[in-house]
């Protein structure tokens, strides 16, 4: 079975610093998707970024940017110039065969003015 | 484009009650997902539809019951509401193969006392 370990759970940071989340996760298949989401104080769930595993590349959205190290099995997210709406909690996911997610329990992060 | 929709945003129950939650989406996907989310925990897939007139199990299925009543809607019935139920509850739902991103809805508070 699948598993996502995220093994911070609540980090804090001063505005405009940089800070990485961190993520492993176990899967047997060749080719999988990886996710992170960002939940603010809203509840909303929102997609951060996505990467596939196929692709060497790392993914960037902006100031989002992952560190995806495939024989590792560690996805981690860097928010780069973090500012106050970074304030959420993030989760990890990993998408299995059937398409379905298997979630992390999230890291609380803490941007500090 | 509403996007994904969920009723009601927030429900009180009394033990051995029953309700159904309501979610539709507007974005012609063909998936969609029953999701709960408990303090400290990643989300938990209680139920799923990979196409209109399927339904499959989740990672805890027990008392709940779904209905993919068409390719918009699709709804999560708790027959005897109990207190381990009370959670907050996420509908979502995905393209596929397009993107694998699943969409969202505000989530529905649920608490059974």
């Amino acid at each position: 079975a699948q598993t996502v370990t995220q093994s911070q759970p609540e980090m804090s940071v001063q505005e405009a610093e940089t800070v990485t989340l961190s993520c492993t996760y176990d899967t047997s298949e060749s080719n999988y998707y990886l996710f992170w989401y960002k939940q603010p104080p809203s509840r909303q769930m929102i997609l951060v970024i996505r990467q596939e595993a196929y692709k060497q590349q790392n993914a960037t959205e902006n100031r989002f940017s992952v560190n995806f190290q495939k024989a590792a099995k560690s996805f981690s997210l860097k928010i780069s110039d973090s500012q106050l709406g970074d304030t959420a909690m993030y989760f990890c996911a990993c998408m299995d065969s059937n398409y379905q997610l298997i979630w992390g329990a999230g890291t609380k992060l803490i941007i500090k003015p | 484009n509403a996007g994904v929709t969920q009723t009601p945003k927030f429900q009180v129950l009394k033990t051995g009650q029953s309700m159904t939650l309501q979610c539709a989406q507007d974005m012609n996907h063909n998936s969609m997902y029953w999701y709960r989310q408990d303090p400290g925990m990643g989300l938990r897939l209680i139920y799923y539809s990979a196409s209109e007139g399927t339904t499959d199990k989740g990672e805890v299925p027990n008392g709940y019951n779904v209905s993919r009543l068409n390719k918009r809607e699709f709804s999560l019935r708790l027959e005897s509401a109990a207190p381990s139920q009370t959670s907050v509850y996420f509908c979502a739902s995905t393209s596929g193969p397009v993107s694998y991103e699943q969409y969202f809805g505000p989530g529905t508070r649920l608490t059974v006392t």
